[in-house]
């Protein structure tokens, strides 16, 4: 499985686009990038996956550059309502088990 | 998607006792997972739990401490026995619902404090 990285903790404020990256340098050719969020008490939400490129839903934008290496959330305009733990995991799904890394606690102050 | 729901929501447990927690999907799904999250730790896989097969439990988790059960396809236990303060955790289950992206839908969760 897939190891990633991402910064421990993110600051922002209201109104911000806020970018999460995280690295993945032995992804797997049949390896999807999926994101995950947590608030305090809750199971994690998923909120956005991709192959390659860039995948844009309601939520979120996620970049993925040609050597899939890494991928970026993006969220634009957070609100307060955005502070959580956001989980970056690659698996090629079929039934694979998860790996959690330690995420990134986002907190967005006003 | 999928809508899950597991009950206790939380509980507070004497040390040497066993707790069964339920986990219900509204849905048929064939693969079920439990993971542990200890207080301000990322999620960690125990098992994962197949309709009419054992369970398959991950390195540091065995079957006399966690035993499983997946009787259906919309319903799984997982068993703490014989607690410790250590295994105060917060307990999800999870599901992989079919026919749309590979991804795992989460229950609520189920706070466990030992005493």
């Amino acid at each position: 499985l897939a190891k990633t990285t991402q910064p421990i903790s993110m600051d922002s404020y209201e109104g911000q686009e806020v970018n999460i990256t995280c690295s993945h340098n032995n992804i797997a050719t049949n390896d999807y990038i999926t994101w995950y969020q947590q608030f305090p008490s809750q199971g994690p939400r998923f909120i956005i996956q991709g192959y390659k490129t860039k995948v844009t839903n309601e939520v979120a934008s996620l970049f993925i550059p040609a050597d899939r290496k890494s991928s970026t959330l993006s969220l634009p305009r957070v609100s307060l309502s955005d502070t959580a733990v956001y989980y970056c995991l690659v698996d090629s799904g079929g039934g694979n088990k998860l790996t959690f890394g330690t995420g990134t606690q986002l907190k967005v102050e006003l | 998607s999928a809508v899950i729901s597991q009950k206790p929501s939380r509980d507070i447990c004497q040390r040497g006792t066993s707790l069964t927690i339920q986990c219900q999907v509204d849905s048929q799904v064939t693969m079920m997972f439990w993971y542990r999250q200890q207080p301000g730790q990322s999620l960690t896989l125990i098992a994962t739990a197949n309709q009419g097969s054992e369970a398959t439990y991950e390195s540091g988790f065995v079957i006399d401490k966690f035993p499983i059960s997946r009787p259906n396809l919309t319903f799984s236990t997982l068993t703490v026995s014989n607690m410790s303060p250590e295994d105060s955790s917060i307990y999800l289950c999870s599901v992989e619902v079919p026919g749309g992206p590979d991804t795992q839908y989460f229950g609520p969760g189920t706070r466990l404090t030992v005493l």
